[in-house]
């Protein structure tokens, strides 16, 4: 697609209920990344693809957090048993390869855990 | 610890006057700086960047300017307009530094007064 898309754009949820954020990136962009805005916060890193692997996890908040990409194109973001704190705008970006920093950005999924 | 610091969360600026937003950073190792913008509702998107060793890098009405040694960067726009009201966020990273991803401040929200 034109841009990168993200579903769904916004989601709440029972606290201790899993949760499955998904991202589609530009097409041909083999970077991906994760990133999340809590309430007041700048954005959080966490977690970013090159192609299918995920070299790097040590950004994930938590072992409640997981995240996969397959195909080299979608990736989702898992959340097991959300909690209050888990609430904020989760977003997902791409760029053409690792190390290009002009990343584009989703317009992000806005999760409530309530 | 906040490695990338904004330290004005609004800013209110008259339309075709100068807007300059601040960002100050903590880590020596940061070698490319990068300015996001962001609208409510969408994601962000990419407005200019600069790498450590040059000190401006213009791009029609933006300007970057860094200042390593006071490892302090601003954004200049001129002439401010109504549609860059916004968040700007200011962003970098460190070279070889594994995560592959961007450390970004709270961001700082520029409005422009007819």
């Amino acid at each position: 697609g034109a841009g990168v898309s993200q579903s769904p754009s916004n989601k709440v949820t029972e606290k201790g209920k899993d949760v499955e954020l998904r991202c589609d990136p530009i097409s041909g962009h083999t970077a991906l990344y994760w990133y999340r805005q809590s309430l007041g916060q700048g954005l959080e890193f966490l977690i970013y693809f090159q192609g299918n692997s995920a070299p790097d996890k040590s950004g994930l908040p938590s072992d409640r957090f997981s995240a996969e990409r397959t195909g080299g194109s979608v990736s989702t973001l898992t959340i097991q048993r959300t909690q209050q704190e888990d609430s904020a705008v989760y977003l997902c970006a791409s760029s053409p390869r690792l190390g290009n920093y002009g990343y584009t950005f989703g317009s992000g999924t806005r999760l409530t855990v309530v | 610890d906040q490695q990338v610091k904004q330290n004005s969360p609004s800013l209110s600026v008259q339309e075709g006057r100068i807007s300059i937003l601040n960002c100050d950073y903590t880590n020596s190792m940061f070698d490319y700086f990068l300015w996001y913008k962001k609208y409510p509702a969408e994601g962000p998107t990419f407005l200019i960047s600069i790498s450590s060793i040059k000190d401006k890098n213009e791009d029609g009405r933006f300007t970057v300017f860094l200042n390593k040694s006071a490892k302090h960067l601003s954004l200049h726009i001129v002439p401010s307009q109504p549609g860059d009201s916004a968040v700007y966020f200011c962003a970098a990273r460190i070279d070889g530094g594994g995560a592959d991803g961007l450390t970004f401040g709270k961001g700082t929200h520029l409005i422009i007064q007819p």
